[in-house]
């Protein structure tokens, strides 16, 4: 069955760094777009980065461009977001999901989410 | 960007109760819309896509209607594990990927 297992999270102080994981099974990775979506405390979902089946093609909301990156390993079928220079309002569950199809932009497989707690 | 908004905010219903809830893009999407549900603590789930689209292992009582600007989503027969926050979303120009804010279904 199809699973995707986030980690990664943590608390880290405004400023720094971190980098979530997802890694997926029960399809065929490489075949899929995915994404990252989060979710602040008690708030709704916010779409934060897109990337291509292959990883040519990706896209950042603008609340985060210039401070996120979003990676993929087709070979170890894992799924990454680089985050710099965090800030409070990065607080959020991060889920990492598959695109139903190509480009299609509906999200029919989430992780369980990883909590990154931006605070000094 | 294109904005989404919901209404309501919030509804109580009963056990068996018909329940709509509207969801506005700020403009024209086509079919290019997404609903999903998310229980307390757990991933959001998918449950209509292309607007009206039932995606798999849904249960029929979840039906999706609208195009352009306007779209509902209908639970024909409210059962006990429905209680639950409802989210639209948009995928017709992206990016942005955008959510609406929510509709929270709550026990009457």
């Amino acid at each position: 069955q199809v699973q995707l297992v986030e980690s990664g999270g943590g608390l880290v102080k405004p400023g720094g760094s971190l980098r979530l994981s997802c890694a997926a099974s029960g399809f065929t990775f490489s075949d899929y777009y995915m994404s990252w979506i989060r979710q602040a405390p008690g708030k709704g979902l916010e779409w934060v980065s897109y990337i291509s089946s292959s990883g040519s093609t990706i896209y950042y909301a603008d609340s985060v461009k210039g401070r996120f990156t979003i990676s993929r390993d087709n070979a170890k079928n894992s799924l990454y977001l680089q985050m710099n220079s965090l800030r409070a309002e990065d607080t959020a569950v991060y889920y990492c999901a598959r695109d139903l199809e190509a480009a299609a932009g509906y999200f029919d497989y989430w992780g369980q989410g990883t909590l990154v707690t931006v605070s000094s | 960007d294109i904005q989404m908004t919901q209404s309501p905010s919030s509804v109580s219903a009963s056990v068996g109760d018909r329940v709509t809830i509207t969801c506005r893009a700020s403009q024209g999407i086509s079919s290019w819309l997404a609903w999903y549900q998310q229980k307390p603590g757990k991933a959001p789930k998918l449950l209509i896509y292309a607007a009206s689209s039932l995606q798999s292992g849904v249960p029929s009582r979840f039906s999706g209607s609208g195009s352009g600007t306007d779209f509902t989503l209908t639970i024909s027969s409210l059962q006990p594990e429905d209680f639950a926050t409802y989210y639209c979303q948009q995928a017709n120009s992206f990016p942005p990927i955008t959510f609406g804010p929510g509709t929270k279904v709550d026990i009457k």
